[in-house]
């Protein structure tokens, strides 16, 4: 069965750092999704993507952050300059189509920023 | 954000018997509801949905009903099986406005079916 996969599972990066988390969604699917969890709280929204545009952003993607499809098949989130409020489990989405469509998510990247 | 609840932190249920989840929302818009479950160190996998134009869907030991005028859904597993222990989280998306295309989560229930 397809699967959303996301590398690397952990990173460890200094304050102030640049990230790129990388996912790989689901061949066919055409709107793709970042989503965080800081632990102890709800999933919440970041950011959604489609035909090489943001669709819609919530108020925490700000400038520091830019998605990204590089190629056929990866979606990149970068974190310009990480502060340690940026910890938490980044998860990838993707879906065929938006609206009553079901999305399918990746094991999440854990970022740890000291 | 409190657009979507789960009141109950935790279930504790025997196997083989139900369990039930529930799930509240207040943003009118939303029109398309889906449950996933989440173990440790992994990423949410999708378990069922529903459309708002529905009041029941069925899978398997999995049900979902919805009650659009109280604005509440619940999760019924039967019968529970230890393998079924989880973190099962409520998540809600609409059309229009600024919940299309992104899920909104509840809180989550840690379920903890005992053998």
């Amino acid at each position: 069965e397809p699967e959303v996969t996301q590398t690397p599972s952990h990173q460890v990066t200094q304050m102030g750092q640049e990230v790129i988390l990388r996912c790989v969604p689901i061949s066919n699917h055409l709107y793709f999704y970042w989503y965080r969890q800081i632990l102890g709280q709800k999933v919440e929204f970041l950011v959604s993507f489609y035909n090489n545009e943001i669709s819609e952003k919530s108020e925490i993607f700000d400038d520091q952050f830019s998605v990204e499809r590089p190629d056929g098949s990866n979606f990149t989130l970068k974190i310009r300059s990480t502060k340690l409020e940026d910890s938490a489990m980044y998860f990838c989405a993707s879906s065929v189509g938006q609206g009553k469509e079901t999305q399918y998510f990746g094991p999440g990247t854990r970022l740890l920023v000291l | 954000d409190q657009q979507v609840k789960q009141n109950s932190p935790s279930l504790s249920v025997q196997e083989g018997r139900i369990s039930i989840l529930n799930c509240d929302y207040t943003n009118s818009m939303f029109d398309y509801f889906l449950w996933y479950k989440k173990y440790p160190a992994e990423g949410p996998t999708f378990l069922i949905s529903i459309s708002s134009i529905k009041d029941k869907n069925e899978d398997g030991r999995f049900t979902v009903f919805l009650n659009k005028s109280a604005k509440h859904l619940s999760l019924h597993i039967v019968p529970s099986q230890p393998g079924d222990s989880a973190v099962y989280f409520c998540a809600a998306s609409g059309v229009g406005g600024t919940s299309y295309g992104k899920l909104t989560f509840g809180q989550g229930t840690i379920l903890t079916v005992h053998p």
